[in-house]
Parts: structure tokens; C-alpha cells; sequence
């Protein structure tokens, strides 16, 4: 089963920051948090992933909690290309067993 | 730099008969990975490889499903004889090294009649 929780849905205005919050509150100490989102028809797609620290990268910014039982994921000027599932996804560590186990993920949906 | 690249995009089968999926993933990506995701959910892991061999086949069907990569390349899925049940999309990812970041191509989508 996946480890993580999300809203089923959201909406968000073209143009606005779009935030999908994911719960991870059985996170072990040296798990990673990643994100991927899967446009439709399509295969997922990276989009950043973190550890501790907070996270940007051209596509997105990544905001964990102290305790890292939840983060969010923060696009920050949303267009209609983003409309897509989100996917939240607790790691493993690089050289360790276990794989991405995948939720059913948020499907945003951004509006003009 | 070229992506994971899968065929045929699209089949449709009739139930108990076979089909196979081809993946050649991204150059010099030691780790390939096939996904089945149904409908409404999240991809599911069915197969690792690192190079040739095989990591972890846990959660593929073995009396069905089978799945080589045999010179640690390209990899062919292949389900024999199919059920309604495994229409999905089986997704083909790549990754340089184990754990690092995934990849995917596009998927073929199965639809079994």
C-alpha cells in the first residue's frame, strides 16, 4: 500500500500558485519524498523529490515539514499544461530495497 | 537525448490470447522497470531488472506473465493466454542506477475482449 495521503482532486486558477499537500506521517528517517505527475495518456513524469531541506527546481518547489510528516508541492504560476495527476511518493534510499510505490494521486485541474 | 521508447502504442486481444510489449529504454540506464496500471489507479510494479538480471518479480503473475531482457537492454513483456482483467496500460521506466530517478515511456495500452 502506498505510505502517503492526498486529496483525490483540486482545482486551481490559471495563472495562481497551485499547492497539493501529501501526508506522510509514517516516514522513516531516510526516506525520500518524491513527486511525479502523468499528463494524460501519457507516462508519468518526474518532478523534484527532497529529503530534509526544501526543494526548487524550474518546474516546482518542494515545502516539507520539520517533522516531515507532510509536504506540499507548490507550482507556482499554474497553466493548462499542468492539468494532470499528481503523484506523492515515499523512497527508499538510493541502494536499497523497496521500489515507488504509487497512490492514486491528486488529479489537479487548472481552469482559465 | 532520446526517451524510453515502447510498441505498439495500442493492441486489442481476445481473452486466453497472447501479446507481448517491447521497451528499449533510455542509453546506458542499467535499471528497467514494467508498470501495469488499470484505470483510475497508479502504476503497479511488476518487473525489475539491473542490466540482465532480475531484482525484484514479486508482484508479476508468473503463470502468466513472463518478462526478459536478455543482452541488458531491451526488454519484451509478454502475457500468455490473457484475461479481461489485465486490460491496462503497461508502462516501460528506466533509471540510471537503482533508486535514482525513473523515466518512463508513454505505454501501450491493452485492451482484452
Amino acid at each position: 500500500d502506498a505510505k502517503t495521503t492526498q486529496p483525490p482532486s483540486m482545482d486551481c486558477a490559471e495563472g495562481r500558485a497551485a499547492n497539493l499537500p501529501c501526508n506522510h506521517s509514517t516516514i522513516s528517517g531516510n526516506e525520500y519524498v518524491y513527486w511525479y505527475r502523468q499528463i494524460h495518456s501519457q507516462g508519468p513524469q518526474y518532478i523534484i523529490h527532497g529529503l530534509k531541506n526544501n526543494e526548487t527546481n524550474e518546474m516546482a518547489s518542494l515545502i516539507i515539514t520539520e517533522d516531515r510528516k507532510s509536504s506540499t508541492l507548490i507550482l507556482p504560476h499554474a497553466t493548462l499544461r499542468d492539468t494532470a495527476v499528481y503523484y506523492c511518493i515515499v523512497s527508499p534510499p538510493r541502494g536499497s530495497q523497496g521500489n515507488l510505490i504509487f497512490g492514486k494521486g491528486t488529479k489537479l485541474s487548472v481552469k482559465p | 537525448e532520446a526517451g524510453v521508447a515502447q510498441s505498439p502504442r495500442y493492441k486489442i486481444i481476445e481473452k486466453r490470447q497472447s501479446v507481448a510489449f517491447w521497451c528499449n529504454p533510455i542509453s546506458g540506464h542499467a535499471t528497467l522497470y514494467w508498470y501495469q496500471q488499470i484505470l483510475g489507479q497508479g502504476p503497479k510494479l511488476l518487473i525489475q531488472f539491473q542490466n540482465n538480471g532480475v531484482v525484484d518479480d514479486s508482484q508479476l503473475p508468473k503463470d502468466r506473465f513472463s518478462a526478459e531482457r536478455l543482452k541488458g537492454v531491451d526488454s519484451t513483456l509478454k502475457i500468455q493466454p490473457a484475461k479481461l482483467e489485465d486490460s491496462a496500460v503497461y508502462l516501460c521506466a528506466s533509471s540510471p542506477t537503482s533508486r535514482e530517478t525513473q523515466y518512463f515511456g508513454p505505454g501501450t495500452r491493452l485492451l482484452v475482449l
